[in-house]
């Protein structure tokens, strides 16, 4: 069984500085993880996505995540935080050697409250 | 461009009625996958399709069912309708490579309240 732990509901992070949402994940096989954002009453966006290769992952809007395979860890950062990103953001994680055609859905965490303020 | 479209936004029903949500998904998408997300949850995989056949089945509810058609649109039939089934419906697609990555596209979600 796969699963993601996202250990903070809200983080309150000052406009202009960095900020950090922590991810953990566990899975019987090698990860595939992913960050969404959702804005309220909307649907997810994906942002970036680590599947092999660098560790570090650049996504969309400036974030980017660094894979950590000692630590299970994927943690979402951005290095000057905008109001604009003040959003509630998942994690998920895909076993990489599911064998269900492919069509496995991701499995989520509880999703990470990113409030910046001005 | 495109996007995975959902329908309706918004859908309230009595207990013990019948729902039906419609998906299109992005062209050349052959995978659909459902999701629920209630209040303050996150969103949990009811069931999938890939090429019309059901591909995997999480955690819906034996009182739903869907299905994907020749046209790779898809419908979840929800029916018995519980308080408890009042969500936000996501529906995601993706191209048969994604679906080996997982990146999903997803859709603007279709609201069910149950009164």
């Amino acid at each position: 069984a796969q699963s993601v732990a996202q250990p903070e509901d809200q983080v309150n992070v000052a406009e202009g500085n960095p900020l950090t949402v922590k991810c953990t994940y566990s899975v019987s096989g090698n990860p595939y993880l992913f960050w969404y954002v959702q804005y309220p009453n909307r649907g997810l966006q994906f942002l970036l996505k680590y599947i092999t290769g660098d560790n570090l992952v650049k996504g969309s809007y400036g974030f980017e995540a660094e894979f950590n395979k000692s630590q299970t860890s994927f943690h979402l950062k951005k290095p000057s935080a905008l109001v604009s990103d003040s959003a509630l953001y998942f994690c998920a994680v895909r076993d990489r050697w599911y064998s269900g055609g492919g069509a496995d859905g991701l499995t989520f965490g509880k999703g990470t409250h990113l409030i910046i303020q001005p | 461009a495109a996007g995975v479209i959902q329908s309706p936004r918004h859908l309230i029903k009595e207990k013990r009625e019948t729902a039906t949500l419609k998906c299109y998904p992005i062209p050349r998408h052959d995978t659909v996958y459902w999701y629920q997300q209630g209040p303050g949850q996150d969103p949990q995989f009811l069931i999938s399709f890939y090429e019309k056949m059901q591909s995997d089945k999480g955690s819906i509810p034996d009182r739903f069912s869907a299905q994907q058609f020749s046209d790779y649109h898809s419908e979840l039939n929800m029916s018995s309708l519980e308080l408890g089934d009042s969500a936000l419906y996501f529906c995601a697609s993706s191209p048969r490579t994604g679906a080996n990555t997982g990146e999903l596209f997803f859709g603007e979600g279709s609201r069910l309240t149950v009164l």
